[in-house]
């Protein structure tokens, strides 16, 4: 079975410093991962994914993710983090339909990232 | 920008009554979920349609709850009777294709009393 684990429940940083937020998985074939962020009472919003191809993967708002297949690690990045950041982030797997998955998203529990000024 | 709809944004019932949440899906996305977000977890597929054809309801209650998308555009999920540890956010979601990425809605927010 698929999983994520997101080992943070909070992440605390000063606006203008980078940012990390961790990400860990674990699936039995080709790893299909995305970053999606939520607001207060909205829904998530999607910010990048690694199918195959480099392991720096760009998205959203400034945002990026580091593909690391001997880690199995997936973690969120922002060279320089801004107050409007501050949400929940969820690192989610998504099972290999050629292998028989449905395209089914895992989620893990999920990071509370706070930018203070 | 096209989005994901959900109504009601918000709702409260009582326990042992019925309820139900509707979801319109991006225009041509083909394939549409229902997840469950329990406060502080991540969200849990609850049932994903491909068209009208339910491909995956394995974490269903199917018990008391029950999904239909019978033109294969939106969709109503509908909890019969509601218990108190039905309270969660419902989130839509959906995508053009089984392999493409998923865009949720704003959720429905319920609350069992």
């Amino acid at each position: 079975a698929q999983s994520v684990a997101q080992p943070e429940d909070q992440v605390n940083v000063a606006e203008g410093n980078p940012l990390t937020v961790k990400c860990t998985y674990s699936v039995s074939g080709n790893p299909y991962l995305f970053w999606y962020v939520q607001y207060p009472n909205r829904g998530l919003q999607f910010l990048l994914k690694y199918i195959t191809g480099d392991n720096l993967v760009k998205g959203s708002y400034g945002f990026e993710a580091e593909f690391n297949k001997s880690q199995t690690s997936f973690h969120l990045k922002k060279p320089s983090a801004l107050v409007s950041d501050s949400a929940l982030y969820f690192c989610a797997v998504r099972d290999d339909i050629l292998t028989g998955g449905g395209n089914k998203l895992t989620f893990g529990t999920g990071t509370q990232l706070k930018v203070e000024l | 920008e096209a989005e994901v709809a959900q109504s009601p944004r918000y709702k409260i019932t009582e326990k042992s009554q019925a309820v139900a949440f509707w979801c319109d899906p991006i225009s041509g996305h083909a394939t549409l979920y229902w997840y469950r977000q329990i406060l502080g977890q991540g969200p849990e597929l609850l049932v994903q349609f491909q068209d009208e054809s339910v491909v995956d309801d394995s974490q269903l209650p199917k018990d008391r709850f029950s999904a239909e998308r019978l033109k294969g555009v939106d969709s109503t999920l509908k909890i019969q009777p509601a218990e108190l540890g039905d309270s969660a956010m419902y989130l839509c979601a959906s995508s053009l294709g089984r392999r493409q990425e998923q865009y949720f809605g704003p959720g429905t927010r319920l609350t069992v009393t």
